[in-house]
């Protein structure tokens, strides 16, 4: 099946710097990538979606400057928290959507999240 | 606005019983209906996804559809104690491949 590997799995920065966290389709070309936030005991709320090859769209809410997301290539999506934060503190899970894809196995396969510390 | 809604919880049910989750969407354009099972401090996984009315079984899971009450749910059978998740009921829009996630219900399989 289709598998999407999100590192790191854990991170822990200061406050004021920079952290970016990939995620990779490892046996399909994910053309879509979604991107989540997940606080304790919320459900997942989606923060961005991107493209391969173009810019991502961002829901109302969330700071595109901050949170910096590139798609450049089909197997690829980064997204890098910029001056993070104690309030960015989160569980931040990306997710892969493939194109022409078998729709049993490759809709919507999620990385494992990266939990992310700001101190 | 998109809303999927989901009773919290929590759902405990004793070991071998049947868990009934439920799930029901604003959006009538909705097409894909997915359940996925998130374990603490885990990513989601997914379960089964349903896209037309009627029941889909893979297992012992059973995912129903009722576009007409807008109304989705997940039965399993001959729960175990492994099972104890959250589960997230999540729905795609026409032409868009977002989801749009309800907040989850805690099930608890009882020994």
């Amino acid at each position: 099946g289709a598998v999407v590997s999100q590192h790191p799995s854990w991170v822990i920065c200061k406050s004021g710097t920079s952290v970016k966290i990939e995620c990779r389709s490892l046996d399909f070309q994910a053309t879509t990538m979604f991107w989540y936030r997940q606080f304790p005991k919320q459900s997942l709320m989606l923060m961005a979606t991107s493209n391969e090859g173009s810019k991502a769209t961002y829901e109302q809410g969330v700071e595109k400057d901050k949170f910096l997301i590139n798609h450049a290539s089909l197997t690829l999506s980064t997204l890098t928290v910029t001056s993070a934060h104690p309030e960015d503190s989160s569980f931040y899970i990306c997710s892969a959507r493939s194109f022409g894809g078998d729709r049993e196995n490759y809709g919507y396969t999620f990385g494992s999240g990266t939990r992310l510390t700001v101190v | 606005q998109k809303e999927v809604e989901q009773n919290s919880g929590p759902l405990s049910v004793p070991e071998g019983a049947i868990a009934s989750l439920n799930c029901t969407y604003s959006d009538r354009g909705s097409q894909s209906f997915f359940w996925y099972r998130q374990y603490s401090g885990k990513s989601p996984e997914l379960i089964m996804f349903i896209y037309s009315n009627g029941d889909k079984e893979d297992g012992r899971f059973t995912a129903q559809l009722n576009k007409a009450s807008q109304y989705v749910s997940l039965l399993i059978r001959d729960s175990q104690p492994s099972d104890s998740a959250t589960y997230l009921c999540a729905a795609s829009g026409a032409g868009s491949y977002q989801l749009t996630f309800g907040k989850g219900t805690k099930l608890s399989v009882i020994p």
